[in-house]
Parts: structure tokens; C-alpha cells; sequence
């Protein structure tokens, strides 16, 4: 089964460009979660979509963050403008809806992460 | 509200000695506790996990995690270090176990050394 994957691994822009990123997640998992990390600080979480809905986007920085999962199976997070600060790595993760519990837990399972770098 | 507090931003042993990566967390709930791996140009993989059961948690790699409530840790320790343990390792809380955002702290870096 193919894990979560992220396109693309490294994004190199200007300021002030527009960035997509995109991560697929693994098959029938609605969870889906967007978490960025800058450089030497700890890993933050960005939103959390179930399905198509937003269940939480409390972690995104500002309105010049997009995220979209049209159909609910890929999302895409799109920068515009791009600011420097927003240089980091984007991960993505999925994990299985509420009937595919297991001991309470839903496993989160990470994709590579799309590497930005704004210039 | 609920944080994460990794001491050590690098950790350096010699392979076959003790591994020892500290993390404390705060949480306003009882939580969830986690250990994520992340191996050069890979994503994070889930270590071992601590929801509510049994307070020493045992994970993949021979690593292991005890819950200590009393001092708010969730240290992960291997007692002989390989070369092949040589990573990025994240402590991470969430409030519930089924669909909710994770809290990490800031890594340790293992270095492994012959």
C-alpha cells in the first residue's frame, strides 16, 4: 500500500511568487493534516481537514495561506505571496476516519515533507 | 492547552551504549504521548505511542518509553545504541487519540559514534 506522498520534495521561490503544494494521503484515510516546520524550531501544526471539511485551521499564520481537498482525497496548500518566513518543511499526514479505530488510536502517518525555500 | 519539552537539541553516543532522549510534556487533559522518528529524507515514523494503558510502552528498534505522571516525562531510552539509530527524534501530545492535531517539541538529533 502506498504511503502518504508530497509533491514537490524541494520548492525554490522567490519572494513574493506563489507556491502549491500538494500531498496526497494514504487511500481511504479521511483525516488529513498539514504541520510545517522552520528551520531549528519545533514542528507546528497548520489544519486539519476530515474528508472535504475544515475541522480545525487554528495553526495556519495568516490569509496568505490556502488549503483546499476538493473531493476529499488530495489537498493542496497554496502560499501567495510568499514571505521569507514561510521557508520550512510542509509535512503532510493522514489517518483513518472515526469507524477505523484501533485501541482509540488513529495512527498518523507522515509524508516526506516538501522542503520551501523562499529567496 | 497542551506543550512539549525536549531537552538536548543533539545527543552523541557510542554505538552499544544506553540511549537516553528526554521529554516532558503539559497537558491539561490526561494525553497522549508520542515518539516520531525521522530518518534522512524520509517522513516521521511513529516509535511507539502511550494512550492510557500501560505506562512502559514498547516500540519498534528495541526502543522503549515509560509514562511517569508524577513528573510530567515521557522519556525514550534503547539500551544499546546502533549505528542505524542515527536520526531525528520528536516527542509529540495530543488531547485525544482519534482525529487530533499533534504537539511536538523541537527534536533530538542522535548521533551514533563508533
Amino acid at each position: 500500500e502506498a504511503g502518504v506522498t508530497q509533491f514537490p520534495s524541494h520548492s525554490v521561490i522567490e519572494k513574493g511568487q506563489t507556491v502549491t503544494l500538494r500531498c496526497d494521503p494514504i487511500s481511504g484515510h479521511d483525516n488529513l493534516y498539514w504541520y510545517r516546520r522552520v528551520m531549528g524550531k519545533e514542528i507546528k501544526f497548520l489544519l486539519h481537514f476530515v474528508k472535504e471539511s475544515k475541522q480545525d485551521e487554528s495553526g495556519m499564520p495568516n490569509n496568505r495561506f490556502l488549503a483546499e481537498r476538493t473531493g476529499g482525497t488530495y489537498s493542496t496548500l497554496k502560499v501567495q505571496p510568499a514571505e521569507l518566513e514561510d521557508s520550512g518543511v510542509y509535512f503532510c499526514a493522514s489517518s483513518q476516519g472515526i469507524t477505523g479505530t484501533s485501541g482509540g488510536y488513529n495512527e498518523q502517518f507522515f509524508g516526506p515533507g516538501t522542503r520551501l525555500t523562499v529567496l | 492547552a497542551q506543550s512539549v519539552t525536549q531537552l538536548g537539541s543533539h545527543v552523541s553516543v557510542s554505538e552499544g551504549a544506553l540511549v537516553l532522549l528526554r521529554c516532558n510534556y503539559s497537558s491539561s487533559v490526561p494525553p497522549y504521548l508520542f515518539w516520531y522518528v525521522q530518518y534522512p529524507n524520509q517522513g516521521l515514523q511513529l516509535l511507539l505511542k502511550y494512550t492510557s494503558a500501560a505506562t512502559l510502552v514498547k516500540g519498534i528498534n528495541g526502543f522503549e518509553a515509560e509514562f511517569k505522571k508524577s513528573e510530567t516525562s515521557f522519556h525514550l531510552t534503547k539500551p544499546s545504541a546502533h549505528m542505524s539509530d542515527a536520526a531525528e527524534y520528536f516527542c509529540a501530545v495530543s488531547l485525544t487519540g482519534t482525529a487530533s492535531k499533534l504537539t511536538f517539541g523541537t527534536g533530538t538529533r542522535l548521533q551514533v559514534m563508533l
